[in-house]
């Protein structure tokens, strides 16, 4: 079946140090592939995407790029904030899924001043 | 100017009530959907629904009702709500389904479901 597993937390780091979430899926074909993040007591924001292989998205200094061979989406920034602080989830859309999102379980991150 | 939006945001009841939850989005989607995310903070898909018409029906007790009036509003009708059903709900709309570019998911910000 289709599915994402994400990388256990929570993630503690210090501010300023850089972030990897990891992330890999399993799936039929060629899904689409995102990051959501959840602030504290709010709904889920999309972070990032990318549609096919090779594809890079990108925004607020957070990169992921997806890698077909490797069936990974992992989460990436260089420099992070104690405004990062958040629950992210990687998750997947496989195309004719008639828009059945799958999320991983979350990852907490945790930044310090 | 909100763009999916849920009410009420903290609901608190009693075993074996019937409440629900509604969810309406303006921007102009094709397609709604249910999540519930449970204390662990694991998301699942419940219903979805494309132009008024139910597309998924993922395996919930059939004490949870979708109702789609039109195609901006999809609600979320419990019946006798047990301790389980303890959870956050999250509505989300996208512009289509089925996996194209333009599948991205907006959600809302979600209801907090307290059955005591």
């Amino acid at each position: 079946g289709n599915s994402v597993t994400q990388m256990e937390g929570p993630v503690t780091l210090s501010e300023e140090a850089f972030l990897t979430i990891n992330c890999t899926y399993t799936a039929t074909g060629y899904p689409s592939l995102f990051w959501y993040v959840q602030y504290p007591g709010e709904g889920l924001q999309l972070l990032l995407k990318a549609t096919k292989a090779d594809d890079k998205g990108s925004n607020k200094g957070f990169e992921a790029t997806y890698r077909k061979e490797t069936t990974s989406f992992h989460l990436e920034k260089g420099s992070v904030q104690v405004s990062d602080s958040a629950v992210y989830f990687c998750a997947l859309i496989r195309r004719g899924s008639q828009g059945n999102l799958i999320f991983g379980k979350g990852t907490k991150l945790s930044v310090k001043p | 100017d909100t763009a999916v939006s849920q009410t009420p945001k903290y609901l608190v009841t009693q075993m074996g009530n019937d409440k629900s939850i509604k969810c309406e989005q303006n921007l102009g989607h094709d397609t709604m959907y249910w999540y519930k995310q449970d204390s662990k903070k694991f998301l699942k898909i419940m219903f979805s629904y494309n132009n008024k018409e139910l597309i998924i029906n993922e395996t919930v007790p059939n004490r949870f009702s979708p109702k789609s009036p039109d195609k901006a509003h999809l609600n979320l009708h419990i019946n006798s709500l047990e301790l389980g059903d303890s959870a956050v709900y999250f509505c989300a709309s996208s512009q289509d389904a089925g996996g194209t570019i333009t599948d991205t998911q907006y959600f809302g910000p979600g209801t907090r479901l307290t059955v005591l």
